[in-house]
């Protein structure tokens, strides 16, 4: 069965650069959420879509964007990166904005130096 | 805000004893709650999904208990084996999630 898929899945980049993640969500599923994992840490939600439009903002640095394409892909935007940003990042996707079972990507290890 | 507590933090099993993962949350109002399973380094597994009309979902030697005027789950993972070593998340949600900090499970052979 197709699965969240995640490009790239490791990402290194110096501090105050940019990067972009990318997510491609199960096909039919209407709902792409992020989450971000330091270590150690349990995931945080930063934000969500439904139908191509922002459904919920949680801890969300105003240095990151995200937006989802007509075609249900989804890019999460990250600026003036800090070494604080070094996480994991994954992406998750549903049908009908959580009443259904959320699966999750292998996530993207991004790492700031 | 919803705050999701999963107890023990850590434990370790000899390999056919049958694991009790247990998690509790403090807001009931949730559409569901589900289980996951995470190895080191890695991504997310969804394990069970009970919704908020449910009581328990079972899918092998896993079964998941929900009670939410309690707010309180319960994962069992019967008949324990090595390969079940790993850190199990209960997150519960009202669509955006919220984990717990996971139950760390190491079964010794």
């Amino acid at each position: 069965a197709a699965g969240v898929i995640q490009s790239p899945r490791h990402l290194i980049k110096e501090k105050r650069e940019t990067a972009t993640l990318k997510c491609y969500p199960i096909p039919r599923h209407d709902t792409v959420y992020w989450y971000q994992q330091g270590p150690g840490q349990d995931p945080q939600f930063l934000i969500s879509f439904y139908e191509k439009m922002q459904s919920d903002k949680g801890s969300i640095p105003d240095r990151f964007s995200a937006q989802q394409f007509s075609d249900y892909h989804s890019e999460l935007n990250m600026s003036s990166l800090e070494l604080g940003d070094s996480a994991l990042y994954f992406c998750a996707s549903s049908f009908r904005q959580g009443r259904t079972e959320a699966f999750f990507g292998q996530g993207t290890r991004l790492t700031v130096v | 805000k919803q705050e999701v507590t999963q107890i023990p933090a850590a434990l370790s099993v000899p390999e056919g004893e049958n694991l009790v993962l247990n998690c509790s949350f403090t807001d009931s109002a949730i559409y569901n709650l589900q289980w996951f399973r995470q190895d080191p380094g890695k991504g997310l597994t969804s394990l069970l999904l009970i919704q908020s009309s449910q009581r328990e979902q079972t899918s092998g030697r896993l079964n998941a208990s929900l009670d939410k005027s309690s707010g309180r789950s319960t994962l069992y993972i019967a008949a324990s084996q090595p390969g079940d070593s790993a850190t199990y998340l209960c997150a519960v949600g009202n669509n955006r999630l919220a984990f717990g900090k996971g139950n760390q499970v190491v079964v010794i052979p």
